[in-house]
């Protein structure tokens, strides 16, 4: 079974700073990772995913994260942040050993507020 | 595009009613889900199909039931609702299993049971 941990459940920052998202997991198998966006009121969408190869992942909207096997971490980041990435964002992880392939597992979501 | 759509938007239902949320997707997706999103504690799988006429449980299937008669389609089907059902679900669907591909979610149904 895997679970994630998102270590902040908000983060107000002001516009144009950077922020960095944290997110840990466990698991007992190899993982693919995930970072969706769900903007008020709407579904989530997709922001960045990681299955394999380069740990550094970049997204959508200048949003990068990094995987770190060793650290069972997968934070995501962005340099300059606007009003617009005002949003929750919701680390995710699955199992990549051929067992579970339909389920997703979410964190609890962190909540970005940009503040002008 | 229309992608992923749900309705109703919003609904609130007695204690004991039953009803049905609609989702259809114009993607030809193959795996449809259901999630509920309740505060604070991210996204709950309900139900998962992987095609038409194969639907399995999720994490938290009990007091719900779904159907899949064809690929666009994916009701969700909540009988004698409690207050423990008030949660927003979102319907979501990808090409590829869940755990590699990208899920395309609809823009929720809020439910209350009063």
């Amino acid at each position: 079974a895997q679970s994630v941990t998102q270590l902040d459940s908000q983060v107000p920052v002001f516009e144009e700073a950077p922020v960095e998202l944290r997110c840990n997991y466990s698991s007992s198998v190899s993982v693919y990772l995930f970072w969706y966006v769900q903007y008020p009121n709407q579904g989530l969408q997709l922001l960045l995913k990681y299955l394999s190869g380069s740990t550094l992942v970049k997204g959508i909207n200048g949003f990068e994260a990094e995987f770190n096997k060793s650290q069972t971490s997968f934070h995501l980041r962005k340099p300059s942040v606007h009003i617009s990435d005002t949003a929750e964002y919701f680390c995710a992880v699955s199992d990549n050993s051929g067992g579970s392939n339909y389920k997703l597992t979410f964190g609890k979501g962190t909540l970005l507020t940009v503040n002008p | 595009n229309a992608g992923v759509t749900q309705t109703p938007k919003f609904r609130i239902l007695k204690i004991g009613q039953s009803m049905t949320l609609q989702c259809t997707q114009d993607m030809n997706h193959n795996y449809m889900y259901w999630y509920r999103q309740d505060p604070g504690m991210g996204l709950k799988l309900i139900y998962y199909s992987v095609g038409a006429g194969i639907t399995d449980k999720g994490e938290v299937p009990n007091g719900y039931n779904v159907s899949r008669s064809t690929t666009e389609d994916f009701p969700l089907r909540l009988e004698l609702a409690a207050p423990s059902q008030t949660s927003v679900y979102f319907c979501a669907s990808s090409r590829l299993a869940a755990n590699t591909g990208e899920l395309f979610f609809g823009e929720g149904s809020r439910l209350t049971v009063l």
